[in-house]
């Protein structure tokens, strides 16, 4: 199994500003994931981030709008970028064991004036 | 590409059980079940990796059937601790990494 932080654990910002998401793994993990999820709904995967590479994003998720780093086996993060009330959500990391299960971070509640 | 989950929600009262079901009209690599408590991150639950594979885990258990690309998930004699909302992840069979594709999820609540 793997235990994830993240920081923060909650914020509110102003329209047109970025917010970086801080996720941290206790081990080193080949996959890491960033999730979306409104409210009593279900996840929506917006990129893998890979280490050493860009990030694979999911269709409708863009690296201007969401880029993401992954400086190493245990860290990553996620920026949310020029972010209006409709980005307004819970984001969550995931890391993927070598048997391919996924363990998720608490997850950032983002709101946005 | 998203599965396909049944029912939606489900009430049980203490020592029922229940079957939730997933489905997905592509191949698939592997099937995922997790539970999320509100307020709460997923917590993995099990994942099955073969065609025909069930597995336990307590009173809860899981089966996959790869050719008709569909997977249940059994809870027998359920306890409080059970409510929660279930969500299966897919992989889709051919992809080149391992990413998993979530249902819209199943709201189970058990009742004293």
């Amino acid at each position: 199994s793997a235990v994830i932080s993240q920081k923060p654990s909650r914020d509110i910002c102003q329209r047109g500003t970025s917010l970086t998401i801080q996720c941290q793994v206790d081990s080193q993990v080949t996959m890491m994931f960033w999730y979306r999820q409104q409210p009593g709904q279900s996840l929506t995967l917006i990129a893998t981030a890979n280490q050493g590479s860009e990030a694979t994003y999911e269709s409708g998720f863009v690296i201007d709008k969401f880029p993401i780093s992954r400086p190493n086996l245990t860290f990553s993060t996620l920026t949310v970028s020029n972010m209006s009330p409709e980005d307004s959500s819970i984001y969550l990391c995931s890391a993927g064991t070598s048997g391919r299960e996924q363990y998720f971070g608490p997850g950032t509640r983002l709101t946005v004036t | 590409q998203q599965p396909v989950q049944s029912p939606q929600a489900v009430i049980l009262r203490e020592g029922e059980d229940a079957v939730i079901n997933c489905s997905s009209s592509k191949a698939l690599y592997s099937v995922h079940w997790y539970r999320q408590k509100h307020g709460e991150a997923p917590v993995f639950l099990m994942i099955l990796l073969k065609g025909g594979e069930q597995k336990g885990h307590d009173k809860i258990s899981a089966s996959f059937n790869e050719k008709k690309q569909q997977s249940s998930l059994y809870l027998t004699a359920s306890q409080l601790s059970y409510s929660g909302t279930y969500f299966c992840g897919t992989e889709i069979a051919g992809t080149s990494y391992d990413k998993v594709i979530f249902g819209p999820g199943t709201s189970l609540s058990v009742i004293p």
